[in-house]
């Protein structure tokens, strides 16, 4: 199956701070989804991006999908941007979402 | 708010035992997905289900079973529990279960096996 690597596996920033978390993936394919896992344990959508560059607010994301990695971008974080980041791809084969291992972010005021 | 139900929050029970998870998909969503996170597997899908059909199964072991009711609410059954069964497990619904649809997920269901 698909491999999803996610790095770094850890991350601590100083409130306001950028940084960029990237997910690289084995195959081509058909979703790509950017999560944050708060500290409640919910996950929380924060794009849907097979390809090219989506922005939410602080957050923005891109996938190149011929050279098979995304990136999430946060900007000017905030305590509350902390909890683990999950990248999810879905192959063309299958009808179901791999994850990556997560990047856990803190960010200290 | 994503849209999807998960009853109960948290689930306490022992070994041996048998417990039922809820999901409710968000209206008008046909396709439910129940994934697995543990400590030492992350996060793994088990099962898929679309209007009522299984579609693709994941890891899931012969002691869960999951189904998907007219009502397209679904359900996952997990038997014989084992301490190792103790996790978060989350549904997530979509509009059709076309690979290219958005996965949206409820706040799950922690289950802690004593």
């Amino acid at each position: 199956g698909i491999q999803v690597e996610q790095s770094p596996p850890d991350l601590i920033l100083q409130e306001g701070a950028n940084s960029t978390l990237r997910c690289n993936f084995s195959d081509s394919v058909n979703n790509l989804q950017w999560f944050h896992q708060n500290p409640w344990g919910q996950l929380i959508n924060l794009f849907y991006i097979p390809s090219g560059t989506k922005q939410n607010g602080r957050l923005s994301a891109t996938t190149v999908a011929t050279e098979r990695y995304s990136l999430l971008y946060i900007s000017s974080s905030q305590t509350t941007d902390s909890g683990v980041y999950f990248c999810a791809v879905g192959e063309a084969a299958g009808n179901k979402l791999t994850f990556g291992g997560g990047t856990r972010v803190l960010v200290k005021p | 708010d994503s849209g999807v139900t998960q009853t109960p929050k948290h689930l306490i029970t022992a070994t041996g035992q048998r417990v039922t998870l809820r999901c409710s998909p968000r209206s008008g969503d046909l396709s439910v997905y129940w994934y697995q996170q543990s400590l030492d597997q992350g996060l793994q899908f088990l099962i898929h289900y679309y209007n009522g059909e299984e579609r693709a199964k994941g890891n899931i072991l012969e002691r869960f079973s999951a189904q998907q009711f007219p009502d397209l609410h679904s359900e996952l059954n997990l038997s014989s529990l084992e301490l190792g069964d103790s996790a978060l497990y989350f549904c997530a619904s979509s509009i059709e279960g076309h690979i290219t649809d958005t996965q949206y997920f409820g706040p799950g269901t922690r289950l802690t096996v004593l």
